[in-house]
């Protein structure tokens, strides 16, 4: 079975400074991987993907994320973050082929101005 | 764009009272689920449905109960509300086609007293 691990369940950061959001998961099969973001009162939306192909991913946002397959990780990355990237950050896990999404249990991100 | 749709977005219902959630949406996709959202535990599966009148058990399904009657509709119900029934709860849809994100509605919050 597949699960995701967040470790940080909140990151306060300054604006304008970078920022990392840790995911590692765990699957003996070959995975999909997601980095969703819900803002406050609303559900969550796609942040990015990796289905296949490049190992780094981008946002339109200016986020990115790296799958990693030797550590099984896939970590959330910006190198300037703004007030308005305050959310809380879900990673997920899919096996290829599968129906269902595996969530890490958040991390919220907080930026101080 | 996909439109997941959440009848309610605050409700408050009594202990032992049935529960109706619904959920509709508008792209015509095969698979559409519930998650409830909770602090510190992410987001957990209840139940999925992948075709019309058919259903899955997700990882906590208890005290729980779906109806698919039409493909763009979901509802989840309880059958008999509880205090520890009080969370968040998304829906969620994408098509079967390809390991296409989920899209999700902005949620209901649901608080039994």
């Amino acid at each position: 079975a597949q699960s995701v691990t967040q470790l940080d369940s909140q990151v306060p950061v300054f604006e304008e400074a970078p920022v990392e959001l840790r995911c590692n998961y765990s699957s003996s099969v070959s995975v999909y991987l997601f980095w969703y973001v819900q803002y406050p009162n609303q559900g969550l939306q796609l942040l990015l993907k990796y289905l296949s192909g490049s190992t780094l991913v981008e946002s339109i946002n200016g986020f990115e994320a790296e799958f990693n397959k030797s550590q099984t990780s896939f970590h959330l990355r910006k190198p300037s973050v703004h007030i308005s990237d305050t959310a809380e950050y879900f990673c997920a896990v899919t096996k290829t082929g599968a129906n269902n999404l595996f969530f890490g249990t958040g991390t919220r991100l907080t930026v101080i101005p | 764009d996909v439109k997941v749709t959440q009848s309610s977005r605050y409700l408050v219902k009594r202990t032992g009272e049935k529960v109706f959630l619904e959920c509709v949406q508008d792209m015509d996709h095969e698979n559409m689920f519930w998650y409830r959202q909770d602090p510190g535990l992410g987001l957990r599966l209840i139940y999925f449905s992948y075709d019309v009148k058919m259903k899955e058990k997700g990882d906590i399904p208890e005290g729980y109960s779906v109806s698919r009657e039409k493909k763009e509709r979901f509802s989840l119900i309880l059958e008999s509300a509880s205090t520890n029934q009080t969370s968040m709860y998304l829906c969620a849809s994408y098509d079967r086609v390809g390991n296409q994100p989920q899209h999700f509605g902005d949620g209901t919050r649901l608080s039994i007293l």
